[in-house]
């Protein structure tokens, strides 16, 4: 299994650009999750996905969109780039059962200048 | 508001000189306390999940431990290769399997 994984590893954006992060999982897990990273931060949660079709805001929502059409797929979209979404963006996934510890993509590190 | 705090912010090693960091959360209906491990450029990679005061988990030169209020990831003998940022996460009741970070715990172990 190739667990999480995301594309692409680093990208630099202009201002009032938009793109998309792409993560994937063939753990067949239902939960997915995005978040930011910011130096000497903690994980700061994006939004969430419980299954395909059912998404819901995070912590820090605005700037970002998802999507979830299938259980594998959970890209991010950012519109309108602006300095302050320059961060490391992680996307992980997690079980349905009892044991829901979320297991992590290898992140893109996104400039916006 | 459901909080996590790590402590240290960084800490300094020398091999085999054995140490433990800290995490404290709020008490409001804990689901469960994850530690990760991550290295600089990587995503965070999981290590333990403790879910009831008292439970201990052990792996090589690491034991997580959890009581009431707060969880210690003990490093025992540790080396270089342990250097790493350790990251620990909660989950609280009502939060639908969200995880909050604490700001991490940056460890060098020194030859």
């Amino acid at each position: 299994n190739a667990g999480v994984t995301q594309t692409p590893k680093f990208r630099i954006l202009k201002i009032g650009q938009s793109m998309t992060l792409q993560c994937a999982q063939d753990m067949n897990h239902n939960y997915m999750y995005w978040y930011r990273q910011d130096p000497g931060m903690g994980l700061k949660l994006i939004y969430y996905s419980v299954g395909a079709g059912i998404t819901d805001k995070g912590e820090v929502p605005n700037g970002y969109n998802v999507s979830r059409s299938t259980t594998e797929d959970f890209p991010l979209r950012l519109e309108l780039a602006a300095p302050s979404q320059t961060s490391v963006y992680f996307c992980a996934s997690s079980y349905t059962g009892t044991s829901y510890e979320q297991y992590f993509g290898p992140g893109t590190r996104l400039t916006v200048t | 508001e459901d909080q996590v705090t790590q402590s240290p912010e960084a800490l300094r090693l020398q091999e085999g000189e054995s140490s433990s960091l800290n995490c404290s959360y709020t008490v409001s209906g804990l689901r469960g306390l994850f530690w990760y491990r991550q290295d600089p450029g990587k995503g965070p990679e999981f290590l333990f999940t403790l879910y009831s005061a008292g439970e201990e988990k052990e792996k090589e030169r690491l034991k997580a431990t959890l009581t009431k209020k707060e969880s210690f990831l003990h490093i025992t003998a540790p080396k270089p290769e342990d250097s790493a940022t350790y990251l620990c996460a909660a989950s609280f009741s009502g939060s639908a399997r969200q995880l909050t970070f604490g700001s991490g715990t940056q460890l060098t172990v020194l030859p």
